[in-house]
């Protein structure tokens, strides 16, 4: 079945730390997402990417990274420039050939900072 | 800047009663406006959009939602509620790059 996975479900991380998350999708899709969720918010968005080996800041990039190497792959790097990294992060897909085109989720991705 | 606003943060309602969650939003051109639902740490799942036409949208599980240029509000109704409904739905208008901007959402409970 095509749709969008995430890894790891559940990490946890010192101060300090770097970590990635991963999204892979297999739906053929060209643009892809990061959110991010807190309790009692909608998502906001951290960055974007239309095609491959370019993308864009979201609402709220500072302290994250991406890559955009591969069409099905768009791994977010949580910094330790990030100042509030615990959240649950989603990853998004989108077909960019249909206007009115929803977005596709994965099934999130639950950092704590300890 | 598109927003949108879900004004009921949390809603409480009987098995078998109607339901209807409320969203408002703003946005300078057409909007293509979406309803997606959400389970406990789980990822969002499409309910049902609108882009243009019958101003009236059916999506899955039973659910419709009504887009009222108007009110700048898109609110999403069902007749009887389910136990299995309950979860956090969200609201969203498509932007620019498909760009969607959400509300905070809505938590909605079912009492038995």
């Amino acid at each position: 079945d095509g749709g969008i996975t995430q890894s790891p479900k559940y990490l946890f991380r010192k101060e300090g730390q770097n970590v990635t998350l991963s999204c892979e999708q297999n739906l053929n899709h060209d643009a892809m997402y990061w959110y991010r969720q807190d309790p009692g918010q909608g998502l906001r968005l951290i960055y974007y990417s239309q095609i491959v080996n370019d993308f864009q800041k979201g609402d709220i990039a500072e302290g994250y990274s991406v890559s955009r190497e591969k069409k099905e792959s768009f791994p977010l790097t949580v910094t330790s420039a990030q100042k509030n990294p615990t959240a649950f992060y989603l990853c998004a897909s989108r077909d960019r050939g249909v206007n009115t085109g929803e977005l596709f989720f994965g099934e999130g991705s639950r950092l704590t900072v300890l | 800047a598109q927003s949108v606003t879900q004004p009921d943060i949390h809603i409480t309602v009987s098995e078998g009663a109607s339901l209807e969650l409320r969203c408002n939003y703003s946005y300078g051109a057409t909007p293509y406006l979406f309803w997606y639902v959400q389970s406990p740490g789980q990822g969002l799942q499409l309910l049902l959009k609108y882009f243009s036409g019958d101003t009236l949208v059916q999506g899955i599980k039973g659910f419709e939602a009504e887009f009222k240029r108007s009110q700048s509000s898109f609110n999403l109704r069902k007749p009887s509620v389910h136990w299995s409904d309950a979860a956090e739905y969200f609201c969203a208008v498509g932007g620019n790059a498909g760009k969607s901007t959400f509300g905070d959402g809505t938590t909605l409970t079912v009492k038995p």
